[in-house]
Parts: C-alpha cells; structure tokens; sequence
C-alpha cells in the first residue's frame, strides 16, 4: 500500500510563508491523485482548505493556495496568522483507494 | 444549508455491537457520497471506506473490510457506521464527510465527529 508522507512538524512566524507538503512513495504525485488539503484544529472536525490540487472554497481564506512543486502536492500558506495554527492533512486517491498523509502540526510563533 | 450531523458519544463494552449515524440536510443525499474516517486518540485521519447513498455500493479501506459495515437508509437521509463486536482498539473519534465521486477525495462537508470509548 501507498504511503502519503507530509513534514511532521513546522514552525512560522506571523506574516511570513510557509509551504507544507504531500508525497507518496510510489512516485511524484500528479493531479490524478487529486490531491486535498484539510485543516484541523484541536477539539474540531477537520474543515477542507483545498481540492483537487489547487481548488478553493468559499470558507478557504485567499492566504492559502495549493499546487504540485517538485513531484508533490503543497499547501502554500502566504502571511501566516496565529489563527492559522492547526494540523494540516493532504490526502491522495490511488487506484481502489484513498490514503491520508500523516499531518503537518503547523506552529505560529 | 448543507449539515452532515453526527451521532453523539458512545462507551461500549469489548465485543459489543454499535452503530453510529450521520444524517445529511440541505442537499439531495442520493447525489453524494459518504467517506468515513477514522482518528484514534492523538493521530492522524485514516481513510475507512465510502459508500453510495443511491444504490448503497460500498468501497472498503483493506484496512477495515470486514471489521465495519456501512449502510445507509435514504428515507431518512442517513447513513451509518456498524460494529458487531467492537475490541478496545476501536477507541477514537469516527467522522463521516460528502464528496461526489467514489474515489475522488473531494469531502467539502464534514459532520462534527462522534467518539467511540470500548472499555471493559
């Protein structure tokens, strides 16, 4: 079974901006794994930040974006906000099934 | 407005039957697919499987084929989550979420979650 890898851990600092990743192990990952971002905070239902690679939502605030860079998915957070810390999962579709990445824990600080 | 709305808390005992619902509203529930998802205490999102509410085609995670059943009923826009005999390690919080097509992850709506405490 495919692996979906995502960085465990990232740190930012208010205003700056970071870039979360999604891979897989099978190769680089392609809009035909439509590719999806989710956010979750603590104590929360996971809320959908992007779909199939670079799709928004009209909840999705115009600071976050997604696209494939260097045979990944990424999630390109641009002026970080302290409310913009939370777990960021991708999440890939495969061949009969569809496999979660392990989370990113996103620090504002 | 679209709502998927959840089941409440449930503690059961090793080797118990449960089953957890998800009532959708706002939309036609015929047209949507439903994913569940798993999130054991302190870890990630696990994909557990998917089901057509229009003709009740499912789609397991190998994962979890055969340790869970979904199922819906479209007379009351529900669909649900069962265990015939839960163990210990079924502890965590169970979301259910809509998307359009059967392997395409595209959940837009997501209910509130329900936690499952199997505990002797």
């Amino acid at each position: 079974q495919a692996v979906v890898t995502q960085e465990p851990s990232l740190t930012v600092s208010p205003g700056e901006t970071v870039t979360l990743t999604c891979g897989s192990n099978t190769g680089p990952v392609t809009s035909g794994h439509i590719p999806c971002w989710f956010q979750q905070k603590p104590g929360q239902a996971p809320r959908t930040l992007i779909y199939d690679t670079t799709n928004t939502h009209s909840w999705t605030p115009a600071r976050f974006s997604g696209s494939l860079l260097g045979g990944k998915a990424a999630l390109t957070l641009l002026g970080a906000q302290p409310e913009d810390e939370a777990d960021y999962y991708c999440v890939l579709s495969f061949s009969g099934t569809v496999i979660f990445g392990g989370g990113t824990k996103l620090t504002v600080l | 407005e679209v709502q998927l709305v959840q089941s409440g808390a449930g503690v059961k005992k090793p080797g118990e039957s449960l089953k957890i619902s998800c009532q959708g509203s706002g939309y036609d529930f015929s047209t949507y697919w439903i994913t569940w998802v798993r999130q054991l205490p302190g870890k990630g999102l696990e994909w557990m499987g998917t089901i057509d509410p229009s003709d009740s085609y499912t789609k397991y995670s190998p994962s979890f084929q055969g340790h869970v059943t979904m199922s819906t009923d479209r007379s009351i826009t529900t669909a649900y989550l069962h265990w015939s005999s839960l163990k210990a390690a079924d502890t965590a919080f169970y979301y259910c979420a809509r998307h359009p097509t059967m392997l395409r992850p595209e959940f837009d709506y997501w209910g509130q979650g329900t936690l499952v405490t199997v505990s002797s």
